[in-house]
């Protein structure tokens, strides 16, 4: 089993609509929570960061984590055509050198 | 500011060649690492360095090698090129309990 489970996609959503990305993790000494977004033949950019359990919103994304369900969430509101891309969540954990742990990444593509 | 520079972008290798990816920073970051991204795998850690002249192996350190002689700089050498190391290959970087910084990435191919 993977430590980090993020279903590859792809999504495909119409202009407009919320889209949700999620991660499950088995490690439960992950404190550390991060988003990605990647465009083709780009490096991964980091979108959120965020630190133990609860909700952090930034614009029209919000990332929430859950560490009782080991679940991360990432909400895009209005979504536009140039929010299409790859998205990675990521995890850390102070132990063991803060060594991050990256899911497989999900495709999303916006239609106009 | 430049952040995480990567070359080359591009490169086609033989079997058995070896080369250098070379890595740069400017943002005086002590951690930096090496990724390979393959479909359907993710991100997966080669070798990485918490500061100058200190190196360490990740997930897939086989077949390549790491110095790190200043913070600025991570070089990853290829030994003898092998197929399975076709990838796209990503050198990031960060400071103690922050999150990674990465470069756009050298595209392998190795005929």
């Amino acid at each position: 089993q993977k430590e980090v489970e993020q279903d590859p996609g792809p999504l495909s959503v119409p202009e407009g609509a919320i889209v949700s990305l999620n991660c499950t993790y088995s490690n439960s000494a992950f404190q550390y929570f991060m988003w990605y977004r990647q465009y083709s033949r780009k490096g991964p950019e980091l979108l959120m960061y965020t630190y133990s359990s609860g909700n952090k919103e930034d614009g029209r994304f919000t990332a929430q984590v859950d560490k009782s369900s080991k679940y991360i969430s990432l909400f895009i509101r209005d979504s536009q055509p140039s929010d299409s891309a790859t998205y990675l969540c990521a995890m850390s954990a102070v132990t063991g050198g803060f060594k991050t742990i990256f899911g497989a990444g999900t495709r999303l593509f916006v239609k106009a | 500011n430049a952040g995480v520079t990567q070359t080359p972008k591009f490169q086609v290798l033989k079997t058995g060649q070896s080369m250098t990816l070379q890595c740069a920073q400017d943002m005086n970051h002590e951690y930096m690492s090496w990724y390979r991204q393959d479909p359907g795998m993710g991100l997966r850690l080669i070798h990485y360095s918490v500061g100058a002249g200190i190196t360490d192996q990740g997930e897939v350190p086989n077949g390549y090698n790491v110095s790190r002689s200043t913070t600025e700089d991570f070089p990853l050498r290829l030994l003898s090129a092998a197929p399975s190391q076709t990838s796209v290959y990503f050198c990031a970087s960060r400071q103690i309990n922050q999150p990674q910084h990465f470069g756009d990435g050298t595209r392998l191919s190795i005929l």
